[in-house]
């Protein structure tokens, strides 16, 4: 079975600092992975995917399949990246159906 | 603000009664999904469509039925045999993966029902 863990339910960090959001999984097949944000009083949004190996808001991701792990980086933190985040593996062989962890609530203290 | 409509924001249930959750999408997404959110639990699946009239159950069906007649909708109704409904309802669509398009772009999500049972 899949399985995504979001070791720290609440992180928080001051503005400039850097920040590292934790992700592990567990899938036996090859492994498609996201980020999904979302900010207070919006809806929840994909922040970006792995696949895509891009940068967005300034944010990061690698996956490492030795480790299991999709860590989401940002070197200087903003306030504005204050938010609740998600990690979450989708499941090529079963119509696209994501599993996700139990978010992170990320609070950038100025 | 186009994209994915959920209706209503707030939705009251009486104990025993049936209600029905709206879900629509003008994306063209082939994929649609129920996700329930509890609090510090994440977002779990309750069922899924790849397509127009087939449905999957999730992980957390029991209680939940849907329907998929038309590409653009996907209704949820929560039954009274569902013995905690009190939650914050997600739909969301993406395009669909298939043979020739292996990769997912992802979801889009829908603003959310928030179901309480009075």
């Amino acid at each position: 079975a899949q399985r995504v863990t979001q070791p720290e339910k609440l992180l928080s960090v001051f503005k400039g600092a850097p920040v590292e959001l934790k992700c592990n999984y567990s899938y036996s097949g090859s492994p498609e992975l996201f980020w999904y944000v979302q900010y207070s009083r919006q809806r929840l949004q994909l922040l970006l995917r792995h696949i895509s190996r891009e940068s967005i808001k300034g944010f990061t991701a690698d996956l490492n399949k030795g480790e299991t792990s999709f860590h989401l980086k940002k070197p200087f933190a903003q306030e504005e990246d204050s938010a609740m985040y998600y990690c979450a593996l989708n499941n090529c062989r079963e119509a696209g159906k994501s599993t996700f962890g139990d978010g992170t609530t990320l609070t950038v203290k100025p | 603000d186009g994209g994915i409509t959920q209706s209503p924001k707030y939705l009251f249930r009486k104990e025993g009664q049936n209600v029905t959750l709206s879900c629509e999408q003008n994306l063209n997404h082939d994929a649609m999904y129920w996700y329930r959110q509890d609090p510090g639990q994440g977002l779990r699946l309750i069922y899924y469509s790849q397509i127009v009239n087939d449905f999957q159950k999730g992980d957390i069906a029991e209680g939940y039925s849907v329907s998929r007649e038309k590409k653009e909708s996907f209704p949820l109704t929560v039954t009274s045999a569902q013995k905690n409904p009190t939650a914050f309802y997600l739909c969301a669509s993406s395009t669909s993966m298939s043979r020739d398009s292996p990769v997912s772009y992802g979801y889009t999500f829908g603003s959310g029902t928030r179901l309480t049972v009075v």
